[in-house]
């Protein structure tokens, strides 16, 4: 079946870049996402990037689409504090025809002052 | 604009006792409607979705169940619940218009003594 895989924790100093990993299993995804969830709070989408993209920039995120590997990375350049949260991939299953997502378990990013 | 509500926010409840979650959307017509759970350590899980008023997938066997009175509600229900219910519990609705982005509710956390 589909599954989403990445790592659970990740701490970085401010000032410096996060890289967050992820896996996926399907295919046909037409879409991946990484979400955002600050403590205590509902999830926020971040962005999200087209199949057929390899690569997306969006002002300190950069999004890394590797289709063959299967691999989808996300980089956030002059980590803050406030960018401390748990971090969720996502990928859009049935060729995105439901809507319905797989998220993986979230990565928590610690920023450390 | 959209919105999405939840309540109650917190909720502590006996084993064995009824459950009875809510989430509202405002601002759309007919949208997805989706029921995950957050539990330590597993990440996000989808229970339920609904892409129509009485209409209900469910993804998972459990102790749970859902309905969708009306267009923009849904309900969890459980008749008894378990501790291994206890979790944060998010409702999110999908905008079909946009790149299938869903939209989460603030949550409700749920704890089962």
């Amino acid at each position: 079946g589909e599954d989403v895989e990445q790592s659970l924790f990740l701490s970085v100093r401010e000032g410096d870049s996060s890289v967050i990993n992820c896996t996926y299993t399907d295919s046909s995804s037409t879409y991946l996402y990484w979400y955002k969830q600050e403590p205590g709070a509902g999830l926020q989408l971040l962005t999200y990037i087209f199949s057929n993209m390899d690569m997306k920039q969006d002002q300190r995120l950069t999004v890394l689409l590797n289709k063959k590997d299967k691999h989808l990375s996300l980089r956030i350049a002059d980590t803050q504090t406030g960018d401390s949260a748990i971090y969720f991939c996502a990928e859009s299953i049935d060729g995105g025809s439901q809507g319905n997502l797989i998220f993986g378990k979230g990565t928590k990013l610690s920023v450390k002052p | 604009s959209q919105t999405i509500h939840q309540w109650p926010a917190t909720l502590v409840q006996p084993v064995g006792s009824p459950l009875s979650l809510e989430c509202t959307v405002e601002g759309t017509s007919n949208p997805n409607l989706y029921w995950y759970r957050q539990a330590a350590g597993r990440g996000l899980q989808l229970l339920f979705y609904s892409v129509g008023i009485g209409q209900i997938s469910s993804e998972v066997p459990q102790n749970l169940s859902a309905s969708r009175p009306q267009d923009r509600q849904f309900i969890l229900s459980s008749k008894k619940l378990l501790l291994s219910d206890s979790g944060f519990y998010l409702c999110a609705w999908l905008d079909r218009h946009s790149y299938n982005e869903q939209f989460f509710g603030p949550g409700t956390r749920l704890t089962v003594l």
